[in-house]
């Protein structure tokens, strides 16, 4: 069974950093490329990041390029996604999403629970 | 970027109805849209896939239609277990993938 389950969020004030992890189980992590989602309180879908599954191709939201930084370890079946600079606006749901294949930028299979992260002082 | 606009924002429907929503780009993104379903505190599901393909385990009451500019999810016969909002995504235009506002279905 695919599971991912994501880390790392709480409350942290603007101008802070906070670093988000997404732990896959369940399948060949190594051969898909990933995705960070997020979604603020009440609001719809935005997404964030994508990283390939070699992290040879990486693309942001232009809401967050300059600040976010994606990675993952294959090695450890890890995802992550750095943020730093946090505005009030990044405050949100971070979902980690699976795309279907290596380097496919599209739709995402499977998502995981989610993890609050609040930008307040 | 290109924008998904979702109709209706909501609405209410009865269990057995057939449901229709509709999700329109702002430039023609032939038939690179998913649809996705999304419970109260969930994580969103994967529905449908290049507009009308349906992921595996989904039930065949749901399908999808449409290419370029205008698409279609339909319920065919609405269970309880499918109140719930409901998004599209376009991805033609990647890495810049976008999201439709969602539509919430109600229990009338």
């Amino acid at each position: 069974e695919v599971q991912l389950v994501e880390s790392g969020g709480g409350l942290v004030q603007p101008g802070g950093s906070l670093r988000l992890s997404c732990a896959a189980s369940g399948f060949t992590f190594s051969s898909y490329s990933m995705n960070w989602v997020r979604q603020a309180p009440g609001k719809g879908l935005e997404w964030v990041s994508y990283i390939s599954s070699s992290s040879s191709t990486i693309y942001y939201a232009d809401s967050v390029k300059g600040r976010f930084t994606i990675s993952r370890d294959n090695a450890k079946n890890s995802l992550y996604l750095q943020m730093n600079s946090l505005r009030a606006e990044d405050t949100a749901v971070y979902y980690c999403a699976r795309a279907p294949n290596w380097n496919f930028v599209g739709w995402q299979d499977y998502w995981g629970q989610g993890t609050l992260v609040t930008v307040s002082s | 970027a290109i924008r998904m606009t979702q109709s209706p924002s909501s609405l209410s429907a009865s269990t057995g109805d057939r449901v229709t929503i509709t999700c329109r780009a702002s430039q023609g993104i032939s038939s690179y849209l998913a649809w996705y379903q999304q419970k109260p505190g969930k994580a969103p599901k994967l529905l449908i896939y290049a507009a009308s393909t349906l992921q595996s385990g989904v039930p065949s009451r749901f399908s999808g239609s449409g290419s370029g500019t205008d698409f279609t999810l339909t319920i065919s016969c609405l269970q309880s277990e499918d109140f719930a909002t409901y998004y599209c995504q376009q991805y033609y235009s990647y890495p810049q993938l976008t999201f439709g506002g969602g539509t919430k279905v109600e229990i009338k």
